[in-house]
Formats: structure tokens, C-alpha cells, sequence
């Protein structure tokens, strides 16, 4: 069966460090791959999306960056964390369009 | 940018009861989605309406779909406690699959 996983659940970073949050698929080969924030109480925000290895687009110029090393994996990365950049991150997978997209469980972030 | 408003922002009903929220959005879609998200949890799709079809079922909840007006309402009929969460609405247009979303709408029912 088709799974996501993402990690940590939750992370607390002083200002000025960097970030990775790593999300993986399991079940399914060249998913499209999402990474979405969330600020409390509000929609969610399209940071990246990438349609296979090594394409990565950017929805929002920000302080953050995504890789996608492998088909299944994808990261999310910042060299120095800005309060600013506080939220919940969601990790998604979707074999293309007109298919729903599978989310994972998010990464609460609170940048100190 | 936001492609999707919900409205109402909030509601609150009793057990029972139907709830109905309403999206509306800004450009041509392919396809618009519900999806429902538990407090502090990932979202979860809940059912995909295609621009060409005009409502759809499963299970207690209806959706429909006016491209006219560029709208669509989410009905989730006989509700139960358990349906207490978020639910926001997503449109995806173009053919990168991308999905724009809106606000939400948070729904509490009360037992």
C-alpha cells in the first residue's frame, strides 16, 4: 500500500540554524511531491512542487530551499531559520492531476 | 496567491444536523477537491468533483459544482460529533497538479 512519511512531528530551532525535514514515499513511483505551510489557523501555502528527480519548482520566494535526491524523497531545507519561517509543514504526494493528493502528518516547527 | 474562500469562516451545530460550506474561486479549474483536516493532524482528501461534472456523493457528504459562478458547497448530512475538524476546499487548474487552497472552514458539532 501506498504510505507517506514525514519527520520530525515536531522541531524547536533557535533563530539562525538550519533546517531539514525529510519526507518519503512508499508504494508508488514517480509521484508528483508537495511541500505545503500552514500558519496557525489559515490556509495552506504551495512552497514547492516537483514532478521527478532533481526538478524542483518554487511557489514563493523565501528563506527555504527543497531537494528531491530521489524519486521517493524529498526534502525541505533552510541554511539560517528566520522567525518568520514558524509553521506547520506538509509533506504530499499525487500520481498527477485529476488524483487527490495523500498528506503526511506535518512537521510542527517553532523557530525560537 | 489563495484561489479558494471559504465561507463560512465558522460553524457550529448541533448532532444531526447538516452542515453546508461554500467555496468560491477565481480562475478556470480542472478539478476542485475537499479536503477535511483534524485538529493539529495532516489533511485527508475527501472527495474530487471534475469541472465537467456538476455534483457528487459518498457516503454523507454532496458536493457540488457551478463553474458559472465559479463556486462550489460541500454538504455533510446527519452530521456527528466525530465530523468536528476543519475542511477546506482546493482547486487545481493547468496541467502541473498543483492545488491552490483556501482558508477553510472549521466545523464543530456538538453532541
Amino acid at each position: 500500500s501506498q504510505t507517506i512519511h514525514q519527520w520530525p512531528a515536531t522541531l524547536v530551532q533557535p533563530v539562525g540554524s538550519p533546517l531539514s525535514l525529510e519526507c518519503t514515499v512508499e508504494g508508488t513511483s514517480n509521484p508528483n511531491l508537495y511541500w505545503y505551510r500552514q500558519a496557525a489557523g489559515r490556509g495552506l501555502q504551495l512552497l514547492f512542487y516537483s514532478v521527478g528527480i532533481g526538478q524542483i519548482s518554487s511557489e514563493v520566494p523565501q528563506n527555504l530551499s527543497a531537494s528531491r535526491p530521489q524519486d521517493r524523497q524529498f526534502i525541505l531545507s533552510s541554511k539560517k531559520l528566520l522567525l518568520s519561517d514558524s509553521g506547520f509543514y506538509l509533506c504530499a504526494w499525487s500520481t498527477g492531476f485529476l488524483y487527490g493528493y495523500t498528506f503526511g502528518s506535518g512537521t510542527r516547527l517553532t523557530v525560537v | 496567491s489563495q484561489q479558494g474562500e471559504e465561507d463560512p469562516q465558522a460553524l457550529s451545530i448541533q448532532e444531526g444536523e447538516n452542515a453546508t460550506m461554500n467555496c468560491s474561486y477565481k480562475t478556470s479549474i480542472n478539478n476542485l477537491q475537499w479536503y477535511r483536516q483534524n485538529s493539529g493532524r495532516g489533511l485527508v482528501h475527501l472527495i474530487l468533483i471534475r469541472s465537467n461534472e456538476r455534483e457528487k456523493h459518498s457516503g454523507r457528504l454532496r458536493v457540488t459544482l457551478d463553474t458559472s459562478k465559479k463556486s462550489s458547497s460541500l454538504l455533510i448530512t446527519a452530521s456527528r460529533a466525530a465530523d468536528t475538524a476543519s475542511y477546506f476546499c482546493a482547486t487545481e487548474a493547468g496541467n502541473t497538479g498543483k492545488l491552490i487552497f483556501g482558508q477553510g472552514t472549521t466545523l464543530q458539532v456538538k453532541p
